[in-house]
Formats: C-alpha cells, structure tokens, sequence
C-alpha cells in the first residue's frame, strides 16, 4: 500500500455544480477524516469516520456537503450547488495504528476551485 | 473555545543555524501534541509526536517540547538546511476516544543558504 490516494488532484467546476472527490484509505486504517485547508491556514476539520461510521461532523458544515465510506473502505465527499467560497484544497486523512494516539496519514489533497 | 497559537509571520533562519517554532494553547489540556510538516500542494507529513508525561521527544536533527504549565510547544531543528524549508503545523490531541486533532495555523519557515 502506497498510501493516501485522492482523486482527482485538481477540479475546477462553475458555480451551481455538483462535485466528488475519492478518498482511498491506507487499507488497514480504520479511522478516515475530511479535512478542508484555505491559503494561511491549518486543515479545517469536517468529518470523521469509524470504519463505515460517520462519526462526526463539524457544527460548521453547510448541508449541502455530504460524506460517506460505505464498507469502511474508500470514502466520497460531495458538495452540492458549489458557491465561491468552497474553493479549497480538501485533504482526506486516515489512522488507525494505535488505539489512543492518532497520527494521520494524509493524502495530496484534492484543490477546488469553483468559478 | 480551544485554541492554538502558532507564529503567523514567516521565520526566516540562516541555513546552519537552529530554526525555533512555537505552538501555545488555549483553553485545553492535550495529552499529545503532534507536528507535521506540509509542502506546497500536499497534504501535511507526520514527524514527531510528544506525550504529556515527556518534557522532550528527539528524532535526528529534530526537538520537541512540551511544557503543560506554559501550554506549549517548541519544535526545533538543528543544522537547518534549506530543504527543511516547509510550512510546519502543530496539532494537540486529547486523551479521550475523540481522535480529532485540533490543529494550528502552521508557521512558515525558510532556510536561506
């Protein structure tokens, strides 16, 4: 296992749309996190899963974003009617070596730009 | 609300010379404290993780402290070299079944030859 693989690595979409961005895991790691980064800043947390588990989610996060890791492998994040302001760099993180330590595992990220 | 507290201003080091970040918080009592390295473009890189019974945590040219009376964390690099130049984030972590990590703003540090 090579690693955190996102896809795609870039995306850029018109206002009003719908997009999808692939997580895959280490496969071994059960604990999987979405994260949002903006220029200057650390990664935003957005939400967290236990296996297939959705976990948490951040009081933050409009509605129109939705995630899911069906099986407890891979995991999609999906913003619908994408505005400006989603224009970010999305990382996804996985973790799971240790039972009370949780160092993340992050992927390259997937940069959105909506225009 | 919890808080960290990084440099926000760039830090700019002499290459040879040793490189002192520092990470304060607020308003929560990690029992882990985290460092991550991140390039531009990728996403961040694990490199040293302190526990809050250990005063300081060593990996070849790197330090960590962890001060629970101050509420902070130095992180230093020794014999810095301009490939160490990244943006280098800290990110505490309680001691419950909450794995979130709560992560700071990162400082951007630069090593010039």
């Amino acid at each position: 296992d090579t690693g955190v693989s996102q896809n795609p690595r870039h995306k850029i979409t018109k206002r009003g749309q719908n997009v999808t961005f692939r997580c895959d895991p280490i496969s071994e790691h059960n604990r999987l996190y979405w994260y949002r980064q903006t220029l200057g800043q650390g990664p935003e947390f957005l939400t967290y899963f236990q296996n297939e588990a959705q976990l948490e989610k951040s009081r933050l996060l409009s509605d129109r974003f939705s995630a899911e890791r069906p099986k407890g492998s891979f995991s999609t994040l999906e913003i619908q009617r994408t505005e400006q302001g989603d224009s970010a760099m999305y990382l996804c993180a996985s973790s799971g070596d240790s039972l009370l330590v949780d160092i993340q595992y992050f992927g390259a990220g997937t940069r959105l730009s909506v225009l | 609300s919890q808080k960290i507290e990084q440099n926000s201003e760039a830090l700019n080091i002499q290459e040879g010379k040793t490189a002192t970040l520092t990470c304060n918080y607020t308003n929560y009592s990690p029992a882990y404290l985290q460092w991550y390295r991140q390039d531009p473009g990728r996403g961040p890189v694990f490199l040293l993780l302190i526990r809050e019974n250990e005063k300081e945590k060593r990996k070849e040219r790197l330090k960590v402290t962890f001060d629970t009376t101050l509420k902070q964390s130095l992180f230093h690099i020794t014999a810095s070299q301009p490939a160490d130049s990244a943006t280098y984030l800290c990110a505490p972590q309680g001691s419950d079944s909450n794995y979130q990590l709560i992560w700071g703003a990162g400082t951007k540090l630069i090593i010039k030859p």
